[in-house]
């Protein structure tokens, strides 16, 4: 079974402060993403790529930056973390073709 | 771009009636890939289906669904709703672009 690993699982930042969420595959897929969930809303994309050292902006870019250094690991950073940007946050992966979205566990933030 | 439309943000049913979700979508692409994911409290989004060709049916864990190209459809449905059943559910799709596009999700909630 394909594998995406987040860290940290969970965290509590500071407002203002910054915040790196790291993200690892080990599927070979060309593409990543990072989705926010937030309570009574459904998976919302942030960032994705499609190859190293290559970012694209998603739906909702603002306030996160991404960095793509190899094809195995995605990081999002929030350099001025926000209390509306408590979320819990998924990365994902999947190969271009056919399609098939992996996700990992999800790394909750809470921003206070 | 390519979007992927679920009309319905909560359906509330009681166990043992039918399910059906609705997924309709958009696309320049003449064969998307159309896919359901399910996404259970405090776990990972995981692959539920994913579409075959124009008018097929395809199968898994007792959902079921068909992809219509006549009118950009892939609903979900289920014969008996079961209490396990209640989660996200998000329509997806893959076109053109090689990015996979979520809709907004449908959360189910099944009550005795």
């Amino acid at each position: 079974e394909a594998a995406v690993t987040q860290s940290p699982r969970s965290k509590v930042a500071v407002t203002g402060g910054k915040v790196t969420l790291s993200c690892h595959q080990t599927n070979n897929h060309d593409y990543m993403y990072w989705y926010r969930q937030d309570t009574g809303h459904g998976l919302r994309l942030i960032h994705y790529s499609y190859v190293a050292d290559s970012t694209e902006k998603g739906d909702i870019p603002d306030g996160y930056k991404a960095s793509r250094p190899s094809q195995e690991n995605f990081s999002l950073i929030l350099e001025l973390a926000s209390l509306s940007q408590t979320a819990v946050y998924f990365c994902a992966s999947s190969v271009g073709t056919g399609g098939r979205v992996f996700f990992g566990k999800g790394t909750r933030l809470t921003v206070v | 771009g390519d979007s992927v439309t679920q009309t319905e943000g909560l359906v509330t049913l009681t166990e043992g009636l039918p399910v059906m979700l609705n997924c309709t979508y958009q696309t320049i692409y003449s064969n998307p890939f159309l896919f359901w994911y399910v996404h259970y409290l405090n776990e990972s989004p995981r692959l539920l289906l994913k579409s075959s060709t124009d008018n097929k049916r395809t199968e898994h864990q007792g959902f079921h669904a068909t992809l219509h190209k006549s009118s950009s459809s892939f609903h979900l449905q289920k014969s008996s709703a079961q209490l396990s059943d209640s989660a996200l559910y998000y329509c997806a799709a893959l076109g053109n672009t090689d990015k996979v596009v979520f809709g907004t999700g449908t959360r189910l909630q099944v009550s005795p």
